[in-house]
């Protein structure tokens, strides 16, 4: 079957860096997206990977590696407003998004 | 810019009554999409459409229909609702399909039946 493991949530300080990892057993792969979900909100994107290696955009950089089935989603000084839902969702080879149940990200003071 | 807008936010029903989801987008978008989010799960698609007219079957279609009248309105209809429907209701377009195209996703609805 199908899946995508990612942790359930992480908590982390203010002005830090988090890791989120993203692992997937899909068949085939065609990218791999991370989208920010608020509570009660709905879910926005971050970023999009497709080929090996790392995105940086701003704060946040993704990261890729399709041989170990593998993505990380990098938060630099981190934000109170940062405390969200992180969403990693990989297209299998029919071309059908397959979603993680995400990573709840508490920042504290 | 209003983006993807979904109607209503919050809706109560007992089982066996139906209800109908509106989801209207206005960035000329040819795919639209249904998901459903429950707690401790990733995003379930029930529906989708690929252009005006057209519909399809996601991973979760049971006791979901669909429609796409117009290009810019996909409308999710629950013809006998049950408990097991109770979740977190998202629409979402993009322009071309998700495989390598983000997707907008309207604000949601809360649906819990009785």
């Amino acid at each position: 079957g199908q899946n995508i493991d990612q942790p359930t949530e992480m908590t982390a300080t203010e002005g830090a860096i988090v890791q989120i990892n993203c692992t997937y057993q899909t068949s085939g792969f065609n990218g791999l997206f991370w989208y920010q979900q608020h509570a009660g909100e709905a879910p926005t994107f971050l970023s999009y990977n497709v080929l090996d290696g790392l995105e940086e955009k701003g704060r946040f950089s993704s990261f890729l590696s399709r041989s170990k089935g593998y993505s990380y989603l990098l938060l630099k000084e981190l934000q109170m407003k940062d405390s969200a839902s992180y969403l990693c969702a990989v297209t299998d080879s029919n071309y059908q998004l397959i979603w993680g149940a995400g990573t709840k990200l508490i920042i504290k003071p | 810019n209003a983006g993807v807008t979904q109607t209503p936010k919050f809706r109560v029903l007992k089982t066996g009554q139906s209800m109908t989801l509106l989801c209207a987008q206005d960035m000329n978008h040819e795919y639209m999409y249904w998901y459903r989010q429950d707690p401790g799960m990733g995003l379930r698609l029930i529906h989708y459409s690929v252009g005006e007219g057209t519909t399809a079957k996601g991973e979760v279609p049971d006791g979901y229909n669909v429609s796409r009248l117009k290009k810019q309105n996909f409308l999710l209809g629950l013809e006998s609702a049950a408990p097991s429907q109770t979740s977190v209701y998202f629409c979402a377009s993009s322009y071309k399909e998700p495989a390598q195209e983000k997707l907008f996703f309207g604000s949601g609805t809360q649906l819990s039946v009785l």
